[in-house]
């Protein structure tokens, strides 16, 4: 079957740094996105990744190993309205996105 | 018209009751796809249609039905209402189905209630 693993919820402090880990098992891959999603709003697009290694942009970034079939996303310098659901999401052989369950991030003052 | 609307926002139904929720986008997107959410749970995809004239299902297609019959429209109708199917549902589309970076556009989403 079709999995993706992030943590369910995860605390950090205002202007820190934190990391959201996500690994998964598809079959196939055409590239990995991180969505940011908002209590009571629909997801946002964050980033993409097909190629291993890191893509930045702005405070926000996201590393890809597919040997690994692991990514990251990292958050820097924090803010409270970075306080949201983030989901990680595959787009496996069919191109179809398959979604982790997401990982609560609480920005603490 | 900007982006991705649903209709309605919320609804509470009785079970056994057939409902109809509406998805209009005007990005002149091919592809449209129907998700619901559920707490604990990843988005799960309903159904998706790569371009107007054509369907398929996803992963929980049972007890739900869509149509395509023009760019911008993709109602997802429910025959026949029950408990477990009260969710969030969220219509997206995208430009493209394929590979690439094509991001998927959210609607707002309606919570949906069957008592």
């Amino acid at each position: 079957g079709q999995n993706i693993d992030q943590p369910t919820e995860m605390t950090a402090t205002e202007g820190a740094i934190v990391q959201i880990n996500c690994t998964y098992q598809t079959s196939g891959f055409n590239g990995l996105f991180w969505y940011q999603q908002h209590a009571g709003e629909a997801p946002t697009f964050l980033s993409y990744n097909v190629l291993d290694g890191l893509e930045e942009k702005g405070r926000f970034s996201s590393f890809l190993s597919r040997s690994k079939g692991y990514s990251y996303l990292l958050l820097k310098e924090l803010q409270m309205k970075d306080s949201a659901s983030y989901l990680c999401a595959v787009k496996d052989s069919n191109y179809q996105l398959i979604w982790g369950a997401g990982t609560k991030l609480i920005i603490k003052p | 018209i900007a982006g991705i609307t649903q209709a309605p926002t919320s609804q509470i139904l009785a079970a056994g009751r057939r409902m109809t929720l509406r998805c209009t986008q005007d990005m002149r997107h091919n592809a449209m796809y129907w998700y619901r959410q559920d707490l604990g749970l990843g988005l799960r995809l309903i159904h998706y249609s790569n371009t107007a004239g054509t369907t398929g299902k996803g992963e929980v297609p049972d007890g739900y039905s869509v149509s395509r019959a023009n760019t911008d429209d993709f109602p997802l109708t429910l025959a026949s209402a029950v408990p477990s199917q009260t969710s969030v549902y969220f219509c997206a589309s995208s430009d493209s189905d394929a590979g690439g970076p094509d991001e998927q556009f959210f609607g707002p989403g309606t919570r949906l209630t069957v008592l």
